[in-house]
């Protein structure tokens, strides 16, 4: 069965503290991994990652792939309240329409 | 050019009530996903339509649950008989193509079983 793992569950950090969140997968089929924001709302769309080794970065955020480990990390650094959310990881399969998620990891970032 | 719409936004339902959660896909999508969110769980894909078409339904529970996507008005999730099981937050997505990399996610539905 597909299994994505996101880590830690949660984390309380301080304004302008890095983070970094993990998310290890073990799908069959692999193609893709997308990381999302969740704000008690819809999940909006932060990266696609399919290649391993190659950093996307946005602003404050970025994310890398592991494809021989399995892995994938979303940091932020100079973290702000604003970026309190849940993160999540999901890896697309072959299907095309169908994502497996993680949990999520829930930042609360404090002034 | 509105998001993906959901309504309604809650929804409280006394177990053994139907619940219709309405999905507006994105101007230009024809394709919708389901998706539920359990307490503590991560979500998890349901079905799959095009317009007027199932496409993939592998994640619907085989009773009490039903989809539809017709060619005019929104997508559809109904559940029949609700219990207190199917509490959850449930989102729609919607893309212009059959790929879910390119969707945009709606707010989601959260129903309550009471």
């Amino acid at each position: 069965e597909d299994k994505v793992v996101q880590s830690p569950l949660s984390l309380v950090v301080h304004e302008g503290d890095t983070v970094t969140l993990n998310c290890s997968y073990e799908v069959t089929n692999f193609r893709s991994l997308l990381w999302y924001k969740q704000e008690k709302k819809a999940p909006t769309f932060l990266f696609m990652l399919t290649s391993s080794g190659i950093e996307k970065k946005s602003g404050r955020l970025s994310s890398i792939l592991d494809k021989k480990e399995l892995f994938s990390i979303l940091n932020i650094t100079a973290t702000q309240t604003g970026d309190s959310a849940v993160y999540l990881c999901a890896v697309e399969t072959n299907s095309g329409y169908a994502l497996n998620f993680g949990k999520g990891t829930s930042l609360l970032v404090t002034p | 050019n509105a998001g993906v719409m959901q309504n309604p936004r809650h929804l409280v339902r006394r177990r053994g009530q139907e619940a219709r959660l309405r999905c507006s896909p994105m101007k230009g999508h024809s394709h919708v996903y389901w998706y539920r969110q359990l307490p503590e769980e991560g979500l998890k894909f349901m079905v799959y339509l095009q317009k007027e078409n199932i496409i993939d339904e592998s994640g619907m529970p085989k009773e009490r649950f039903s989809a539809e996507f017709p060619k005019e008005g929104p997508s559809i999730l109904r559940i029949q008989q609700v219990v207190r099981g199917d509490s959850a937050a449930y989102f729609c997505a919607s893309s212009p193509y059959g790929d879910i990399t390119e969707a945009f996610f709606g707010q989601g539905t959260r129903l309550t079983v009471v």
